[in-house]
């Protein structure tokens, strides 16, 4: 079984700084991760995967994350924060491998806020 | 455009109808799933296809709810007797691999269902 846990369900940076937004995971089995991004009033888009190849993933938009197995953690980051990142933010793990169905385990979410 | 078709984006109904939500997933996408969201939360998986056989059910779908996917294109998810407390944005998704191997799900805008 997987589950996801976001640490803080609201972030509020100024615009400039670095964000980081926090998920852990729980896995029974090689994860696959990913960070989707939830604008108002419209769907999710995929910000970034890790599924078992870099541990180091860049995504869209200037974010990046990293896997770390020995934490079971899976932190996005962008060094500069701008206003058009403040959105809702999704951490989502699915079981890795010949195991994947491809059904995604999402977090709470945390919400970003970017301060002029 | 060729995203997913969610139709209608938004549904008002009063309690004991019965309402039905579509999804047009990407062409060939062969994997169709449903979530649900609520208000400050991360989606809830519900159930997903490949191609027209219904796969898996989370034990969130009661007997109220029904999903069908004829002939492997678009899918249909129906709310019988509704009441509030299935108030929620439904949204689906799909995917191009029959393994799943990444994983990786493209999302609808999603139905937004808001019951009297």
């Amino acid at each position: 079984a997987q589950s996801v846990t976001q640490l803080g369900s609201h972030v509020s940076v100024s615009e400039g700084a670095l964000v980081l937004l926090r998920c852990n995971y729980s896995s029974s089995v090689p994860p696959y991760l990913f960070w989707y991004v939830q604008y108002p009033n419209q769907g999710l888009q995929l910000l970034l995967k890790y599924t078992s190849a870099a541990t180091l993933v860049k995504g869209i938009n200037g974010f990046e994350a990293e896997f770390k197995k020995s934490e079971t953690s899976f932190h996005l980051t962008k060094p500069s924060a701008h206003m058009s990142d403040a959105a809702e933010y999704f951490c989502a793990v699915t079981a890795g491998g010949s195991g994947n169905t491809g059904k995604l385990i999402f977090g709470q979410g945390t919400t970003l806020q970017v301060k002029p | 455009d060729t995203g997913v078709s969610q139709n209608p984006r938004h549904k008002i109904t009063k309690r004991g109808q019965n309402v039905t939500f579509r999804c047009d997933p990407i062409s060939e996408h062969n994997r169709l799933y449903w979530y649900r969201q609520t208000l400050g939360q991360g989606p809830e998986f519900l159930t997903y296809f490949q191609n027209e056989a219904q796969l898996e059910k989370s034990r969130l779908l009661s007997d109220r709810f029904s999903a069908e996917r004829p002939k492997g294109s678009f899918s249909t998810l129906e709310i019988q007797r509704t009441e509030q407390g299935d108030s929620a944005m439904y949204l689906c998704a799909s995917s191009p691999r029959a393994g799943g191997i990444t994983g990786e799900l493209f999302f609808g805008e999603g139905s937004r269902l808001t019951v009297l």
